[in-house]
């Protein structure tokens, strides 16, 4: 089975910072590659399907990236609602793994 | 609008069994696959298994295989999550999701806490 690997597991930074989180697939898994958000207390919610496509009422901060076996999550000015754990998922074929998470607060 | 609405929290001893529903609204249920994720306390997503409605065609993650039963009622337009014996390390929040037009999880239910304690 392909496992997902994210990093990294967690990260601090300060509103208005780029942040950038990678996740890594064991075998290719072409485009079928989505990214979810899940705040504190929160049902993890749809950001990124298919790479690179923003889900509906996204923020354009939100931005994916990659191909193959390497991904991207890159939150180009970090805002304090931005603060959660994000998880990326292959979704091509069972089993629809998820990578670990990265939990991201604000410095 | 689409809607998974779950079944409440449950409180179980070990060795009970247990099901758990997933209700589906707002879209035709037998066009898409449901799928079960697990939460445990502090920790990620695990997904466990997926169903499609049509034919109630399933498939297991190796983790959870054996262990749990996925199904589904066309009828109501209802997915179920059971366990014939729970463990104290089920103890957990579980999700339905349907992969909607995006193939992806599109629309989450709102969890369904389950906690298994002598």
């Amino acid at each position: 089975d392909i496992q997902m690997t994210q990093s990294p597991s967690s990260l601090s930074a300060s509103v208005g910072d780029r942040v950038t989180i990678t996740c890594r697939a064991s075998q290719g898994i072409s485009k079928y590659l989505a990214w979810y958000q899940q705040k504190p207390g929160n049902v993890p919610q749809l950001l990124i399907y298919a790479v690179s496509t923003l889900q509906s009422g996204v923020p354009s901060r939100f931005s994916g990236s990659g191909s193959g076996t390497d991904f991207t999550l890159t939150i180009s000015s970090l805002q304090p609602e931005d603060v959660a754990t994000y998880y990326c998922q292959k979704y091509n074929s069972a089993p629809l793994t998820f990578g670990g998470g990265t939990k991201v607060e604000i410095k | 609008e689409v809607q998974l609405v779950q079944s409440g929290a449950e409180v179980k001893k070990p060795g009970e069994s247990l099901r758990i529903s997933c209700k589906s609204s707002g879209y035709k249920f037998t066009s898409y696959w449901i799928s079960w994720v697990r939460q445990m306390p502090g920790k990620g997503l695990e997904w466990m298994a997926r169903i499609d409605p049509s034919d109630s065609y399933t498939t297991y993650s190796p983790s959870f295989q054996g262990h749990v039963t996925i199904s589904v009622d066309k009828s109501i337009n209802t997915a179920y999550l059971q366990w014939s014996s729970l463990r104290a390390s089920d103890s957990a929040i579980f999700y339905c999701a349907v992969e909607y037009s995006t193939l992806s999880f599109e629309y989450w239910g709102q969890g369904t806490p389950v906690t298994v304690s002598s």
